[in-house]
């Protein structure tokens, strides 16, 4: 499946270091999402973009900073990240309007050492 | 915020019999109702969804149902396969626009050959 990829797949970083999670998505949608999801805990909204605009930030921390340039593209800006924020972070985009399926990228596997 | 709790966490059935996963929400404006399948190591994706004027939906093995005064919707898969193994997600949806969706903690399918 190619309509929502995400690169890279299985990334390790310090806790000083800065990196960059990168989605596209190739369906013509015009809304995209961050998730986090950690063991035993459900699926995290982080961030929504809608319209290119963010609408949504779910009390995320300040080390985690969202950018989407357009609206087939989609960043999530790493910088000093904690060992709990080691998790699998999954990209998703729909089209705006009610009842819209998402579809979800495979997701980065995210280490912080 | 919504919330939504999903039971059981784990299930266990033999091939041939049924699987029933039950959610209930607390935001009365949710209307819109989702579920995703995740086998290990893969993206999650829809399996069905029912909308919220809508009581009851079925797609060959695979049934939703949902009770909007109790507040809680189910899915049911009759004949189990040992393909249907994977983890499952409920979801609540308030789809004004964008969706903000917020997931179950999701129930961990076995089918014993």
């Amino acid at each position: 499946e190619t309509g929502v990829t995400q690169t890279p797949r299985h990334l390790v970083m310090g806790m000083t270091n800065k990196k960059s999670l990168k989605c596209e998505q190739h369906l013509g949608h015009n809304a995209m999402y961050w998730y986090k999801q950690s063991a035993k805990k459900p699926l995290e909204l982080m961030f929504v973009y809608s319209l290119e605009e963010r609408v949504e930030n779910n009390s995320v921390p300040s080390r985690f900073s969202p950018e989407c340039p357009n609206s087939s593209h989609l960043f999530l800006h790493l910088h000093t990240l904690q060992p709990e924020d080691s998790a699998l972070y999954l990209c998703a985009s729909s089209t705006l309007g009610q009842n819209n399926e998402q579809f979800f990228g495979p997701g980065t596997r995210l280490t912080v050492l | 915020g919504e919330n939504v709790e999903q039971h059981p966490s784990t299930l266990s059935v033999q091939e041939g019999d049924s699987a029933v996963i039950k959610c209930t929400y607390s935001d009365s404006a949710s209307n819109y109702f989702p579920w995703y399948k995740q086998e290990l190591g893969k993206r999650p994706q829809l399996i069905i969804d029912i909308r919220s004027n809508v009581g009851e939906k079925k797609d060959q093995r695979i049934a939703v149902t949902l009770n909007k005064t109790a507040k809680h919707f189910s899915l049911h898969i009759t004949e189990t396969q040992p393909e249907d193994s994977a983890v499952y997600f409920c979801a609540a949806v308030n789809s004004g626009g964008y969706q903000k969706v917020t997931f179950g903690t999701g129930t961990k399918l076995q089918v014993i050959p």
